[in-house]
């Protein structure tokens, strides 16, 4: 059965101070990876798609990196307003996702 | 806002009383899905349709719940004889192909 696995479950950071979240997965067949933000009691917002390892999307201070066992978001100078909890999801099939647990970060000022 | 629209936010119900939900999805998508999600934990799969087709349902969908996605529209998810553990946010979602999920904001239910 598929899995994902995300690391750390929580992460302080200090606005500025840059870190990356990990994604690791077992799926037979990768057909896409994707990364979430969720805001409390909001629903996920979609972030990014990455289709195969190598692949690299960017969005203001996001980067997502995708390799064959695993995924990392990069945060870079982070501010208060990327608190949230970020979700990695992924499927086989262009059905249903598999979400992780999800990592929550909090960024103080 | 043409977004994902679900109602209502908020359900507060008593132990073996029936609910239903209701999500409205963004009118092009041909896709769409319930999700649930507790605290700390990421969205389970629940269902999906494509058009008015039932394409795929959770173990986790015990026959207490039943969706429904008549004229492939709107799509209603009714939880029959309400237990304390079904207390959760039901997520929806809606998709044009090709894996991206665009999810509203959720239905929160609550089992006294």
């Amino acid at each position: 059965e598929d899995q994902v696995t995300q690391s750390p479950e929580a992460l302080r950071l200090q606005e500025g101070e840059s870190s990356s979240l990990n994604c690791s997965y077992t799926v037979s067949g990768l057909r896409g990876l994707f990364w979430y933000r969720q805001d409390p009691g909001k629903g996920p917002e979609f972030l990014f798609t990455l289709y195969s390892a190598g692949e690299e999307k960017e969005k203001e201070r996001l980067k997502a990196t995708l390799t064959k066992k695993e995924s990392f978001l990069h945060i870079t100078a982070p501010k208060p307003e990327d608190s949230a909890t970020y979700l990695c999801a992924v499927t086989d099939s262009w059905g249903k996702l598999q979400f992780g647990a999800g990592t929550q970060v909090v960024v103080t000022p | 806002d043409t977004g994902v629209s679900q109602n209502p936010r908020h359900k507060i119900t008593k132990r073996g009383q029936n609910v239903t939900f209701r999500c409205d999805p963004i009118s092009e998508h041909n896709r769409l899905y319930w999700y649930r999600q507790t605290l700390g934990q990421g969205p389970e799969f629940l269902t999906y349709f494509q058009n008015e087709a039932q394409l795929e349902k959770s173990r986790l969908l015990s026959d207490r719940f039943s969706a429904e996605r008549p004229k492939g529209s709107f799509s209603t998810l009714e939880i029959q004889r309400t237990e304390q553990g079904d207390s959760a946010m039901y997520l929806c979602a809606s998709s044009p192909g090709g894996g991206e999920l665009f999810f509203g904001e959720g239905s929160r239910l609550t089992v006294l």
